[in-house]
Protein backbone atom coordinates (compact mmCIF):
# COMPACT_ATOMS: atom_id res chain seq x y z
CA UNK A 1 0.00 0.00 0.00
CA UNK A 2 1.03 3.56 -0.84
CA UNK A 3 1.58 5.31 2.77
CA UNK A 4 0.32 9.12 3.32
CA UNK A 5 1.60 11.03 5.85
CA UNK A 6 0.62 14.97 7.18
CA UNK A 7 1.69 17.28 8.76
CA UNK A 8 0.73 18.45 11.21
CA UNK A 9 -1.84 16.69 12.86
CA UNK A 10 -3.00 19.71 14.48
CA UNK A 11 -2.66 23.09 13.49
CA UNK A 12 -3.71 26.29 15.42
CA UNK A 13 -4.27 29.00 13.46
CA UNK A 14 -6.17 32.94 13.16
CA UNK A 15 -8.86 34.21 10.76
CA UNK A 16 -6.64 35.77 7.56
CA UNK A 17 -3.60 33.75 8.51
CA UNK A 18 -2.06 31.57 5.62
CA UNK A 19 -1.76 27.91 6.39
CA UNK A 20 -0.22 25.07 4.77
CA UNK A 21 -0.35 21.49 5.38
CA UNK A 22 1.78 19.13 3.67
CA UNK A 23 1.18 15.56 2.55
CA UNK A 24 4.28 12.98 1.98
CA UNK A 25 3.81 10.04 -0.29
CA UNK A 26 5.40 6.97 0.47
CA UNK A 27 6.75 6.44 -3.48
CA UNK A 28 6.18 8.50 -6.14
CA UNK A 29 2.23 9.41 -6.86
CA UNK A 30 3.22 11.84 -10.11
CA UNK A 31 0.42 14.64 -9.41
CA UNK A 32 -2.52 11.91 -8.62
CA UNK A 33 -3.73 13.24 -5.24
CA UNK A 34 -6.64 14.87 -3.92
CA UNK A 35 -7.67 17.43 -1.03
CA UNK A 36 -10.98 17.17 1.05
CA UNK A 37 -12.20 19.00 4.01
CA UNK A 38 -14.35 17.46 6.75
CA UNK A 39 -16.46 19.20 9.03
CA UNK A 40 -17.70 17.59 12.26
CA UNK A 41 -20.67 14.92 11.90
CA UNK A 42 -20.07 15.62 8.09
CA UNK A 43 -19.10 13.75 4.92
CA UNK A 44 -15.81 14.86 3.07
CA UNK A 45 -15.65 17.60 0.41
CA UNK A 46 -13.54 16.91 -2.23
CA UNK A 47 -11.58 20.72 -2.68
CA UNK A 48 -8.39 19.75 -5.08
CA UNK A 49 -7.59 17.05 -7.38
CA UNK A 50 -5.03 16.10 -9.71
CA UNK A 51 -2.64 18.03 -6.76
CA UNK A 52 -3.60 21.61 -8.11
CA UNK A 53 -7.00 21.51 -10.06
CA UNK A 54 -10.03 23.16 -7.62
CA UNK A 55 -13.47 21.58 -7.59
CA UNK A 56 -16.02 23.81 -9.38
CA UNK A 57 -17.14 26.18 -6.29
CA UNK A 58 -14.06 25.91 -4.00
CA UNK A 59 -13.16 29.56 -3.37
CA UNK A 60 -10.10 30.52 -4.86
CA UNK A 61 -8.27 30.84 -1.45
CA UNK A 62 -7.31 26.92 -1.70
CA UNK A 63 -4.49 25.99 -3.66
CA UNK A 64 -3.03 22.70 -4.22
CA UNK A 65 0.69 22.20 -5.07
CA UNK A 66 3.49 19.12 -5.43
CA UNK A 67 3.93 16.50 -7.47
CA UNK A 68 6.07 13.11 -7.05
CA UNK A 69 6.13 12.51 -3.03
CA UNK A 70 5.50 15.95 -1.77
CA UNK A 71 2.53 17.87 -1.82
CA UNK A 72 1.13 20.72 -0.20
CA UNK A 73 -2.29 22.38 0.55
CA UNK A 74 -2.36 25.81 1.19
CA UNK A 75 -5.12 28.67 2.40
CA UNK A 76 -4.44 32.12 1.64
CA UNK A 77 -6.39 34.31 3.95
CA UNK A 78 -8.26 31.35 6.51
CA UNK A 79 -12.31 31.87 7.04
CA UNK A 80 -14.14 30.71 10.14
CA UNK A 81 -15.70 28.29 7.49
CA UNK A 82 -12.11 26.91 7.01
CA UNK A 83 -11.45 25.57 10.48
CA UNK A 84 -11.78 21.69 10.19
CA UNK A 85 -9.53 18.77 9.11
CA UNK A 86 -7.99 18.22 5.97
CA UNK A 87 -7.06 14.90 4.13
CA UNK A 88 -5.47 13.63 1.02
CA UNK A 89 -6.13 11.02 -1.09
CA UNK A 90 -3.53 9.56 -3.48
CA UNK A 91 -5.17 7.80 -6.81
CA UNK A 92 -1.74 6.46 -8.13
CA UNK A 93 -2.45 3.06 -6.97
CA UNK A 94 -6.02 1.98 -6.55
CA UNK A 95 -5.21 -1.06 -4.77
CA UNK A 96 -5.92 0.34 -2.40
CA UNK A 97 -6.55 4.42 -2.31
CA UNK A 98 -5.65 5.37 0.58
CA UNK A 99 -5.73 8.91 3.19
CA UNK A 100 -3.31 11.13 5.02
CA UNK A 101 -4.18 10.79 8.80
CA UNK A 102 -6.00 14.27 8.52
CA UNK A 103 -4.89 17.44 10.09
CA UNK A 104 -7.43 19.38 12.40
CA UNK A 105 -6.93 23.39 11.66
CA UNK A 106 -8.34 24.99 14.69
CA UNK A 107 -8.79 28.54 15.72
CA UNK A 108 -5.88 29.63 18.05
CA UNK B 1 -28.12 17.53 -8.59
CA UNK B 2 -26.23 13.74 -7.51
CA UNK B 3 -27.78 12.86 -3.97
CA UNK B 4 -26.34 9.65 -2.16
CA UNK B 5 -28.17 8.33 0.73
CA UNK B 6 -26.65 5.29 3.08
CA UNK B 7 -29.52 2.95 4.86
CA UNK B 8 -29.23 -0.10 6.65
CA UNK B 9 -29.19 -1.50 10.36
CA UNK B 10 -27.11 0.85 12.68
CA UNK B 11 -26.70 -1.94 15.37
CA UNK B 12 -24.98 -5.19 14.09
CA UNK B 13 -23.86 -7.97 16.48
CA UNK B 14 -20.05 -9.63 16.27
CA UNK B 15 -19.44 -12.76 13.42
CA UNK B 16 -22.80 -11.33 11.66
CA UNK B 17 -22.84 -9.58 8.16
CA UNK B 18 -22.91 -5.80 8.11
CA UNK B 19 -25.57 -4.91 4.89
CA UNK B 20 -25.80 -1.05 3.56
CA UNK B 21 -27.53 0.26 0.68
CA UNK B 22 -26.76 3.27 -1.05
CA UNK B 23 -29.56 4.93 -2.89
CA UNK B 24 -28.46 7.34 -5.32
CA UNK B 25 -30.95 10.18 -7.02
CA UNK B 26 -30.25 12.68 -9.82
CA UNK B 27 -27.74 10.52 -12.00
CA UNK B 28 -27.71 6.92 -13.38
CA UNK B 29 -25.29 4.67 -11.43
CA UNK B 30 -25.12 3.28 -15.17
CA UNK B 31 -23.13 6.62 -16.31
CA UNK B 32 -19.58 6.02 -16.40
CA UNK B 33 -18.74 6.47 -12.82
CA UNK B 34 -17.37 4.25 -10.24
CA UNK B 35 -19.60 3.84 -7.03
CA UNK B 36 -17.43 3.42 -3.67
CA UNK B 37 -17.74 2.95 0.06
CA UNK B 38 -15.05 4.40 2.69
CA UNK B 39 -15.29 4.25 6.37
CA UNK B 40 -14.44 6.15 8.93
CA UNK B 41 -14.25 4.51 12.64
CA UNK B 42 -14.26 7.32 15.79
CA UNK B 43 -12.11 9.53 15.92
CA UNK B 44 -10.10 8.44 13.17
CA UNK B 45 -9.54 8.53 9.46
CA UNK B 46 -10.65 7.36 6.54
CA UNK B 47 -10.16 3.96 4.83
CA UNK B 48 -11.09 3.19 1.28
CA UNK B 49 -13.62 -0.34 1.01
CA UNK B 50 -13.81 -0.77 -2.02
CA UNK B 51 -16.04 0.17 -5.21
CA UNK B 52 -17.32 -1.06 -8.27
CA UNK B 53 -18.36 0.24 -12.16
CA UNK B 54 -21.49 -0.84 -13.98
CA UNK B 55 -19.63 -3.18 -15.72
CA UNK B 56 -19.65 -5.43 -12.57
CA UNK B 57 -15.69 -4.75 -12.10
CA UNK B 58 -15.07 -4.13 -8.76
CA UNK B 59 -12.24 -3.06 -7.08
CA UNK B 60 -11.55 -3.77 -3.37
CA UNK B 61 -9.52 -2.99 -0.56
CA UNK B 62 -6.95 -6.09 -0.23
CA UNK B 63 -7.40 -6.02 3.67
CA UNK B 64 -11.10 -6.44 3.58
CA UNK B 65 -11.15 -8.11 -0.03
CA UNK B 66 -11.73 -11.21 2.07
CA UNK B 67 -14.73 -10.20 3.82
CA UNK B 68 -16.63 -7.79 1.26
CA UNK B 69 -18.64 -7.83 -1.60
CA UNK B 70 -20.13 -4.63 -3.56
CA UNK B 71 -23.18 -4.86 -5.91
CA UNK B 72 -25.14 -2.85 -8.38
CA UNK B 73 -29.06 -2.71 -8.91
CA UNK B 74 -29.44 -0.86 -11.87
CA UNK B 75 -33.59 -1.08 -11.46
CA UNK B 76 -33.46 0.17 -8.02
CA UNK B 77 -30.41 3.10 -8.91
CA UNK B 78 -29.01 2.06 -5.94
CA UNK B 79 -25.42 0.29 -4.88
CA UNK B 80 -25.13 -2.32 -1.71
CA UNK B 81 -22.19 -3.15 0.36
CA UNK B 82 -21.83 -6.45 2.52
CA UNK B 83 -19.50 -6.90 5.26
CA UNK B 84 -19.25 -10.62 7.02
CA UNK B 85 -17.53 -11.50 10.18
CA UNK B 86 -17.48 -7.93 11.74
CA UNK B 87 -15.90 -7.06 14.51
CA UNK B 88 -15.82 -4.13 17.18
CA UNK B 89 -12.92 -2.61 14.69
CA UNK B 90 -15.54 -2.29 11.82
CA UNK B 91 -17.13 0.03 13.92
CA UNK B 92 -17.80 3.31 12.14
CA UNK B 93 -19.45 6.08 9.97
CA UNK B 94 -19.83 4.28 6.15
CA UNK B 95 -19.82 6.59 3.42
CA UNK B 96 -21.00 5.71 -0.02
CA UNK B 97 -19.44 8.18 -2.76
CA UNK B 98 -20.06 8.59 -6.14
CA UNK B 99 -15.90 8.29 -7.91
CA UNK B 100 -14.37 9.40 -10.55
CA UNK B 101 -12.69 7.03 -13.44
CA UNK B 102 -14.30 4.75 -15.67
CA UNK B 103 -13.70 1.24 -17.09
CA UNK B 104 -13.63 0.80 -20.21
CA UNK B 105 -14.56 -1.45 -23.40
CA UNK B 106 -12.07 -3.28 -25.04
CA UNK B 107 -14.10 -4.73 -27.84
CA UNK B 108 -14.48 -7.43 -25.90
CA UNK B 109 -15.16 -7.10 -22.32
CA UNK B 110 -14.94 -3.96 -19.97
CA UNK B 111 -11.06 -3.91 -18.99
CA UNK B 112 -10.12 -2.25 -15.47
CA UNK B 113 -9.58 1.55 -15.63
CA UNK B 114 -8.45 3.97 -12.73
CA UNK B 115 -9.99 4.36 -9.68
CA UNK B 116 -9.61 8.23 -8.90
CA UNK B 117 -11.16 10.73 -5.93
CA UNK B 118 -14.42 10.49 -4.73
CA UNK B 119 -16.20 13.94 -5.79
CA UNK B 120 -20.02 13.36 -4.43
CA UNK B 121 -20.36 11.58 -0.99
CA UNK B 122 -23.34 10.59 0.85
CA UNK B 123 -24.38 11.94 4.50
CA UNK B 124 -23.36 8.51 5.94
CA UNK B 125 -24.50 6.03 8.83
CA UNK B 126 -23.17 5.24 11.71
CA UNK B 127 -23.13 1.41 12.00
CA UNK B 128 -21.87 -0.27 15.76
CA UNK B 129 -20.71 -3.45 16.59
CA UNK B 130 -22.11 -4.94 19.47
CA UNK B 131 -23.67 -7.48 21.14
Amino acid sequence: DIQMTQSPSTLSASVGDKVTITCRASQSISRYLAWYQQKPGKAPKLLIYKASTLEGGVPSRFGGSGSGTEFALTISGLQPDDFATYYCQQYYDYSPLTFGGGTKVEIK
Amino acid sequence: QVQLQESGPRLVKPSETLSLTCTVSGYSIKSDHYWGWIRQPPGKGLEWIGGIFHSENTYYNPSLQSRVSISLDTSKNHLSLQLSSVTASDTAVYYCARVQGADFWSGFYWAKGDVKYMDVWGKGITVTVSS
